[in-house]
């Protein structure tokens, strides 16, 4: 079963601007993890935040837990082509030693 | 330091044909795991290994899926025998420590059944 999910399901933008991609879930959390996917590769993580931290940084990506909403925001400033790809969030639920990954988003970025 | 290899990439089959897919995880890594991804989804997790202990393989369809992990290292995944439904790319990734840190994808095996 998949708990995460990620809001919009497609998102297309110019190079340069910023994408925002919305995750929900319904358990409680030790972590959540994004991770990126290109067209036919396997999954790459991007970022780990834990259930106590709010906000986090690592290079052009910003992300954003509040646990009293469920919910978690990734933020790719600046985008570039290369950023094309499908991104998931996985929950790590408490209790449990097992990622659960969203049904992912697709973003495009148009040179 | 070498990523999580996996073989073959690409594997056309007939139904009711047996299949398996290899993994090799990331050199130190005790826990690996093996996903399946069907198109438009998440991954979902069949297997959990810590070391050569299978320590969650509660999603795994056990009247046609097997696994083994040698010796705390390599994997095998087993398909017997393969059905339609079971189109998918096959993931195996692995980690060092624990489950909910940060896992480590292979390219994956996908799996067409015809």
């Amino acid at each position: 079963s998949q708990q995460g999910e990620e809001d919009p399901q497609a998102l297309s933008i110019q190079e340069g601007e910023n994408a925002t991609m919305n995750c929900s879930y319904k358990t409680s959390i030790n972590n959540l993890q994004w991770y990126r996917q290109n067209s036919g590769r396997g999954l790459v993580h991007l970022i780990l935040i834990r259930s106590n931290e709010r906000e986090k940084h690592s290079g052009r990506l910003r992300v954003t837990l509040d646990t009293s909403k469920k919910s978690s925001s990734l933020l790719i400033t600046a985008s570039r082509a290369a950023d094309t790809a499908s991104y998931f969030c996985a929950t790590a639920q408490g209790g449990s030693e097992k990622l659960v990954f969203g049904k992912g988003m697709k973003l495009t970025v148009n040179p | 330091e070498a990523g999580v290899v996996q073989s073959p990439r690409y594997k056309i089959i007939e139904k009711k044909q047996p299949v398996a897919f290899w993994c090799n995880p990331i050199s130190g890594h005790n826990t690996l795991y093996w996903y399946r991804q069907n198109l438009g989804q998440g991954p979902e997790l069949l297997i959990r290994y810590e070391n050569e202990e299978a320590v969650d393989d509660s999603q795994l369809p056990k009247d046609r899926f097997s696994a083994e992990r040698l010796k705390g290292v390599d994997s095998t995944l087993k398909i017997q025998p393969a059905e339609l439904g079971d189109s998918a790319v096959y993931l195996c990734a692995s980690s060092p420590g624990a489950a909910y840190n940060e896992q480590f994808f292979g390219p994956g095996t996908r799996l067409t059944v015809l």
